[in-house]
């Protein structure tokens, strides 16, 4: 299967602060997934973005499919950002990435 | 988008014990996928139930302990069977959209004593 890596695996943010995370997969996709994962498990779809770049409020998503990875930018963060940001790319099947947990502080 | 509900969204049970996790689609779908998520963890992907067949199992994955029926395009059910504290996870149900794009329930948070 398709290898996907996240970085950092850790963050920790004052409010306020901005931040850049980012997703390597291994191979062409057809597919990739931005999802954040609120402290009780619940998956929510942030950006669906197989090329190019997106934006929604503070949040925008950046993929080079070419180059075989994908940033997910957060600006102005808050404390309701916190919890884990997973990217998924697919062929055949959807594939998650390792994670990122996010903390956000006061 | 898709609208998806599952049943239950957390439960405690004992080793030894089966435990049935519904999802149900507010729209026909032909494919729903389960995940598991163990704790501090990605997911994987469990099966792929498609309605009319027996689910597709991805590697690790067994019938016996996972079976999944898919009666009709807008329900399935996953069992966990004979569970160890070691099945303690989060299951997911997901669909994919039109597009391609997936899309999740809110997740069974199971815990085994």
């Amino acid at each position: 299967g398709i290898q996907v890596e996240q970085s950092p695996p850790d963050l920790i943010l004052q409010e306020g602060a901005n931040s850049t995370l980012r997703c390597n997969f291994s191979d062409s996709v057809n597919n990739l997934q931005w999802f954040h994962q609120n402290p009780w498990g619940q998956l929510i779809n942030l950006f669906y973005i197989p090329s190019g770049t997106k934006q929604n409020g503070r949040l925008s998503a950046t993929t080079v499919a070419t180059e075989r990875y994908s940033l997910l930018y957060i600006s102005s963060s808050q404390t309701t950002d916190s919890g884990v940001y997973f990217c998924a790319v697919s062929i055949n099947q959807f594939y998650f990435g390792t994670g990122t947990s996010l903390t956000v502080i006061p | 988008s898709a609208v998806i509900s599952q049943k239950p969204s957390r439960d405690i049970c004992q080793r030894g014990t089966s435990l049935t996790i519904q999802c149900q689609v507010d729209s026909q779908v032909t494919m729903m996928f389960w995940y598991r998520q163990q704790p501090g963890q990605s997911l994987t992907l469990i099966a792929t139930a498609n309605q009319g067949s027996e689910a597709t199992y991805e590697s690790g994955f067994v019938i016996d302990k996972f079976p999944i029926s898919r009666p009709n395009l807008t329900f399935s059910t996953l069992t966990v069977s004979n569970m160890s504290p070691e099945d303690s996870s989060i299951y997911l149900c997901s669909v994919p959209g039109s597009d391609g794009e997936l899309f999740f329930g809110e997740g069974s948070r199971l815990t085994v004593l």
